[in-house]
């Protein structure tokens, strides 16, 4: 079993709903938790960066950590096509090294 | 500003070549890391580098070395390319969140 599990999808969704994605996770000792976009053919780019549990929003992006049920959750409010990537959770017991999810693919229909 | 130059952006190998690959970043990070991406593996860790002079094994090593240059340079070694090699590679560099470089598609044939 993977130490950090998200469903690949794809995630089809309409122009103007919220994106919603989440991971699980089994090793308690992670503490920071990231999320990520990557673009096809490009390298992934850090959307998100939480420390431990706790809700943090940033424009259209809110990102909610429960560390005692190990599930993270990433909401895209307002989806535009733009926002058609695929989204990578991250996480860590001390920020560095991090275990990734396999991400999942999200496609904004117009 | 770069950021994270990763060179070459695509390579064809044959088993058994040996080649390089080359990282370098302008952010002043203290910690690089090599990972490959794999269609279904997410990204996983094959080497780190926590400062300059010091390395350190990830999840998947083996079939690879790696050399911290200098506080910017930081570069993936295959000795002995195998088909199980073909990946695309990011170089890294950060924490609390990475700067990651633009990848290296490697194919070995």
């Amino acid at each position: 079993q993977k130490e950090v599990e998200q469903d690949p999808g794809p995630l089809s969704v309409p122009e103007g709903a919220i994106v919603s994605l989440n991971c699980t996770y089994s090793n308690s000792a992670f503490q920071y938790f990231m999320w990520y976009r990557q673009y096809s053919r490009k390298g992934p780019e850090l959307l998100m960066y939480t420390y431990s549990s706790g809700n943090k929003e940033d424009g259209r992006f809110t990102a909610q950590v429960d560390k005692s049920s190990k599930y993270i959750s990433l909401f895209i409010r307002d989806s535009q096509p733009s926002v058609s990537a695929t989204y990578l959770c991250a996480m860590s017991p001390a920020g560095n090294k991090l275990t990734f999810g396999g991400g999942t693919r999200v496609l904004v229909k117009p | 500003n770069a950021g994270v130059t990763q060179t070459p952006k695509f390579q064809v190998l044959k088993t058994g070549q040996s080649m390089t690959l080359q990282c370098a970043q302008d952010m002043n990070h203290n910690s690089m890391y090599w990972y490959r991406q794999d269609p279904g593996m997410g990204l996983r860790l094959i080497y780190y580098s926590a400062s300059e002079g010091t390395t350190d094994k990830g999840e998947v090593p083996n079939g690879y070395n790696v050399s911290r240059l200098n506080k910017r340079e930081f570069s993936l070694r295959l000795e002995s390319a195998a088909p199980s090699q073909t990946s695309v590679y990011f170089c890294a560099g950060g924490n609390y969140g990475y700067t990651f470089g633009s990848g290296t598609r490697l194919t070995v044939v």
